[in-house]
C-alpha cells in the first residue's frame, strides 16, 4: 500500500499571505490528523478528520482551518500568514483508531 | 489532561552499546502509549505501541519498550545500537477515551550513534 503522501514538499509563502497544504492518505483510512513541527514546540495537534467531519481541535487560532473530503484526502487552510507559523506540517491517517502513520511533511517558511 | 516528558534532549551512545531513551507519562484513565522514529526531511515512523497485555512491548528495527505503571514510564531500549539509529525519537500517549486520534508528543530525543 502506498504511504500517507502530502503535497507540496516544500512551500515558501510572504506574511499576510494564505496557504493550502494537501494530505492523501493510506488507501482505506478514514482518520486524518495535523500537527504542527517546530524545534521550539516539538509536535502540536491542529486538527482530526474522521468521514468529512471535524472531531477534534487543537488550541490554535481561527486562521487554522482544514476539511476532508469524502474520499478522505484532507486539505489544511492557513490564512493571514505570520511568520511564527514557518514550521514543518505533519499529516497523519489512521485506519484502527491506534497507531497513526504519517507524510512526510510540508516544509512551510514564511518571510 | 494527557501528556508525556522525554527529560533528554540528546543521547550519545557507541555502536553496540545498549540504547535507552527514557519518557514518562500523564494520564487519566488507561495509557495508548508509543514511540516513533524521526530521520532528517521525513515524517514520523512508527516503531511500536502498549495498549495493555505484557509490559515489554516489541516494535520495528529491534525496539522494544518497558511500559511501567507505578513509575508512569515507557523508556525506550535497543540492545545493541547501530549508526543508522541516529535519529529524532518522540514519545507519544493517546487519548483513550473512544474517539479521536489526538496525539500528544514529548518534545523528543535526539540520538546520535557513534562509531
Amino acid at each position: 500500500k502506498a504511504g500517507v503522501t502530502q503535497t507540496p514538499r516544500y512551500l515558501i509563502k510572504t506574511r499576510g499571505q494564505q496557504v493550502t497544504l494537501s494530505c492523501s492518505p493510506i488507501s482505506g483510512h478514514r482518520s486524518v490528523s495535523w500537527y504542527q513541527q517546530t524545534p521550539g514546540q516539538g509536535l502540536q495537534f491542529l486538527f482530526e478528520y474522521f468521514s468529512e467531519t471535524q472531531r477534534n481541535k487543537g488550541n490554535f487560532p481561527g486562521r487554522f482551518s482544514g476539511r476532508q473530503f469524502s474520499n478522505s484526502r484532507s486539505e489544511m487552510n492557513v490564512s493571514t500568514l505570520e511568520l511564527g507559523d514557518s514550521a514543518l506540517y505533519l499529516c497523519a491517517s489512521s485506519s484502527t483508531g491506534v497507531e497513526q502513520y504519517f507524510g512526510p511533511g510540508t516544509r512551510l517558511t514564511v518571510t | 489532561a494527557q501528556s508525556v516528558a522525554q527529560p533528554e534532549d540528546q543521547v550519545n551512545v557507541a555502536e553496540g552499546n545498549p540504547l535507552t531513551v527514557k519518557c514518562t507519562y500523564s494520564v487519566s484513565g488507561n495509557p495508548y502509549l508509543f514511540w516513533y522514529v524521526q530521520y532528517p526531511n521525513r515524517g514520523l515512523q512508527f516503531l511500536l505501541k502498549y495498549i495493555t497485555g505484557d509490559n515489554l512491548v516489541k516494535g520495528s528495527y529491534g525496539f522494544e519498550a518497558e511500559f511501567n505503571k507505578s513509575q508512569t514510564s515507557f523508556h525506550l531500549k535497543k540492545p545493541s545500537a547501530l549508526v543508522s539509529d541516529s535519529a529524532l525519537y518522540f514519545c507519544a500517549v493517546r487519548d483513550d477515551w473512544g474517539f479521536g486520534n489526538v496525539l500528544h508528543c514529548g518534545s523528543g530525543t535526539q540520538v546520535i550513534v557513534l562509531p
